[in-house]
C-alpha cells in the first residue's frame, strides 16, 4: 500500500523562487494536513483540509498557500521562498483520531 | 492553547536498559494521546495511542498510560534494543465539535540512542 506519497523528497531553492510540494493519499481519507518539522520544535501545523473543498490555516501559515485539488491530493505552495522556510515538510491524512504521514520533503532555501 | 511538553533529550542508553520518556499535556477538553516514532530518514509512524483516561496503549514492548489526574502520558519500555534508536514524539488531538477531524499538537521530540 502506498499510503501517503510526497514529492519531491529533496529540493534546494534560492531565496525568492517558488515551488509546490505535492501530496497524495490512497486511503480515501477526508482530512489532510501539512506540517513542518524543525529541530527542537517538533511538528507544527501549516495548513489543513478537513474535507475536499475546504482549507484552513494552522499554527504557521504565513508564506504558504495550499490547494485541495480533489479528495486524494493536497498541495503546498511557497510563492517566494525564504531561508526561514528551510525545513522538513510532512503531509498527513487522517481517519478519525489517527494520522498517517508521508516520508517527508526536505527543503533548503539558500 | 493546547500544548505537549516532553522531557529534554537526547537520551542515550545501553541495550536492555529501562526507558522512560516523560510527556505532559495541557488541553481544554478531553484529548486522545499518542506516541509517534520517527526512524532516521523516515516519516512518523504511530507507535501507540490512548483515547480516554486510564487507557494503556502498548506496541512493540512500549507502553504508556493516559493519566488524567497528572495530565501525563509517559512512554516506557522495559528493555530497549539498538533498533529502538529513533526520535519519539508525544502528541494530542482534540476532535472539534463532534466532527470527524482534528489537528495534532506535538511535543518537541526526544532523540533516543541505544548502544550495544
Amino acid at each position: 500500500n502506498a499510503g501517503v506519497t510526497q514529492t519531491p523528497k529533496f529540493q534546494v531553492l534560492k531565496t525568492g523562487q517558488s515551488m509546490t510540494l505535492q501530496c497524495a493519499q490512497d486511503m480515501n481519507h477526508n482530512s489532510m494536513y501539512w506540517y513542518r518539522q524543525d529541530p527542537g520544535m517538533g511538528l507544527r501545523l501549516i495548513y489543513y483540509s478537513a474535507s475536499e473543498g475546504t482549507t484552513d490555516k494552522g499554527e504557521v501559515p504565513n508564506g504558504y498557500n495550499v490547494s485541495r485539488l480533489n479528495k486524494r491530493e493536497f498541495s503546498l505552495r511557497l510563492e517566494s521562498a525564504a531561508p526561514s522556510q528551510t525545513s522538513v515538510y510532512f503531509c498527513a491524512s487522517s481517519a478519525l483520531r489517527e494520522l498517517f504521514f508521508g516520508e517527508g520533503s526536505r527543503l533548503t532555501v539558500l | 492553547g493546547d500544548s505537549v511538553t516532553q522531557m529534554e533529550g537526547p537520551v542515550t542508553l545501553s541495550e536492555e536498559a529501562f526507558l522512560t520518556i516523560n510527556c505532559t499535556y495541557t488541553a481544554t477538553g478531553y484529548p486522545s494521546l499518542f506516541w509517534y516514532v520517527q526512524y532516521p530518514g523516515e516519516g512518523l509512524q504511530l507507535l501507540l495511542k490512548a483515547t480516554k483516561a486510564d487507557d494503556k496503549g502498548s506496541n512493540k514492548g512500549f507502553e504508556a498510560t493516559y493519566r488524567k489526574e497528572t495530565t501525563s502520558f509517559h512512554l516506557e519500555k522495559g528493555s530497549v534494543q539498538v533498533s529502538d534508536s529513533a526520535v519519539y514524539f508525544c502528541a494530542l488531538i482534540l476532535i472539534a465539535g463532534g466532527t470527524s477531524y482534528g489537528k495534532l499538537t506535538f511535543g518537541q521530540g526526544t532523540i533516543l540512542t541505544v548502544h550495544p
